[in-house]
């Protein structure tokens, strides 16, 4: 069964701390997502990476990083936590070319 | 303006009702389109998948756009409890990015 992994389903964090969200997946894909998802928002795209060590920014990069130094493992860094990056946070994986992507089940972030 | 705009709902339907589900969009250039289903506290899972301008049937699912419109339609026939979910709908202009709607929580009741 293929899938997208994410490391932790709930998580809480302080203000000014330094997060990091991981996801890996088992299938081989080249391109790999990260969004974010709030109510009314919709998913936003952070960053997303077609291949290792490659990055491009999405919609909302702005006090995110990402790292993806292997092919299977794209790692969200949230540089100094805010509470206003408290949401629901999905990893998604996708091959090359136009086809759907595959998700994992999330991180939910609060930051207090 | 948003590139895709979705109900958010939510949408109340009893047991057995055909669900319509619609988004519309304002760029051209989408040609591909999906629809994803996402449960509670889980990531959305993908559903249908078209190309281009009209329908796809999968089961009781039937996917259907019209880029005269700019207007993308799922129908759910014979709808379950188990159809009771966030429904997402997805397009792109070929590159590899997806746009996303907001969702609509669809509620079945029994």
């Amino acid at each position: 069964d293929v899938k997208v992994t994410q490391s932790s389903r709930y998580l809480v964090k302080r203000t000014g701390e330094k997060v990091f969200l991981e996801c890996v997946q088992d299938m081989d894909h080249e391109n790999m997502f990260w969004y974010r998802q709030d109510p009314g928002l919709g998913l936003r795209l952070i960053y997303f990476s077609y291949d290792v060590k490659m990055k491009e920014k999405g919609d909302i990069p702005e006090g995110y990083s990402v790292s993806r130094e292997k092919k299977e493992r794209f790692s969200l860094i949230l540089e100094s936590a805010s509470t206003n990056q408290t949401s629901m946070y999905l990893c998604a994986s996708s091959r090359t070319g136009i086809y759907g992507y595959t998700f994992g089940s999330g991180t939910r972030l609060t930051v207090v | 303006q948003k590139e895709v705009e979705q109900d958010p709902g939510p949408l109340s339907v009893p047991e057995g009702a055909i669900v319509s589900l619609n988004c519309t969009y304002s760029n051209s250039a989408f040609q591909y389109f999906m629809w994803y289903r996402q449960y509670s506290r889980k990531g959305p899972e993908l559903l249908m998948y078209t190309y281009s301008s009209g329908n796809k049937e999968d089961g009781r699912f039937t996917a259907q756009v019209d880029k005269s419109s700019k207007y993308i339609s799922l129908f759910i026939r014979d709808s379950q409890p188990s159809d009771s979910a966030t429904y997402l709908c997805a397009m792109n202009d070929n590159f590899n990015k997806f746009y996303f709607g907001s969702g609509t929580k669809l509620n079945v009741k029994p």
